[in-house]
């Protein structure tokens, strides 16, 4: 899987918008992009994917680049549930290597109420 | 909301000894994973199942561990000689289709301590 870049560490305040920042300049032109949490003490999370157009759940926005060399994981009003770690990873649209997902150290994110 | 769960939540075992944890899978899944996360560290993958294969495995992945699927719900990784540095939060996930868009949903994990 292609390498992605994340600051180590953010904080926000609760109930104010969090913009979590993901680099990944060597992206290749179909490759996905996706985040996963892992909140203290429970297994990783799906939060969102998306490959070249914006995106939008329940949980998180994903806004990506035109040139896709980097992304932004939007959530909208934190809560101090959301303090957690989040990962950025992009997954190759082939056979075989996408069944796994790839962990890098992702972003420890601090909610302070 | 279904969901992945695993268990035991705790396992504790003497080095040496064989270990079975077990998962059950979201129901409609057929895409099974296994990854671990030693403590302060990286979620490593272990190994991804599909069709009663393993489908692909990396190097931590050697000939102590092993897979199954016994039955139609269940999904079990097992370490047949535990060493130390197996000591770890192991992590079962299943996802309802392959390919890079598929989301892979992750149980509470395993926390295994080799003394």
């Amino acid at each position: 899987d292609a390498k992605t870049t994340q600051p180590n560490s953010m904080e926000s305040n609760e109930e104010e918008p969090v913009h979590l920042p993901c680099n990944h300049s060597t992206i290749s032109g179909t490759d996905y992009i996706h985040w996963y949490r892992q909140l203290p003490s429970q297994g990783p999370e799906y939060v969102i994917h998306g490959l070249t157009s914006n995106v939008n759940n329940r949980m998180a926005s994903l806004a990506i680049a035109e040139d896709r060399k980097s992304s932004t994981l939007i959530l909208h009003r934190a809560t101090l549930r959301d303090a957690a770690v989040y990962y950025c990873i992009l997954r190759e649209n082939s056979g075989g290597s996408n069944y796994k997902l790839t962990f890098g150290k992702g972003t420890l994110l601090t909610v302070n109420p | 909301e279904p969901e992945v769960t695993q268990t035991p939540s705790h396992q504790v075992t003497q080095m040496g000894q064989e270990v079975i944890l077990r998962c059950v899978p979201i129901s409609n899944h057929l895409y099974f994973y296994w990854y671990r996360q030693i403590l302060g560290q990286k979620v490593e993958f272990l190994v991804s199942f599909y069709n009663n294969e393993i489908s692909e495995k990396s190097e931590i992945f050697d000939d102590q561990f092993s897979v199954e699927r016994p039955d139609g719900s269940n999904f079990t990784l097992k370490i047949r000689s535990t060493k130390l540095e197996d000591s770890a939060m192991y992590f079962c996930a299943s996802s309802g289709r392959q390919g890079a868009r598929s989301e892979q949903y992750f149980g509470p994990g395993t926390r295994l301590t080799v003394t």
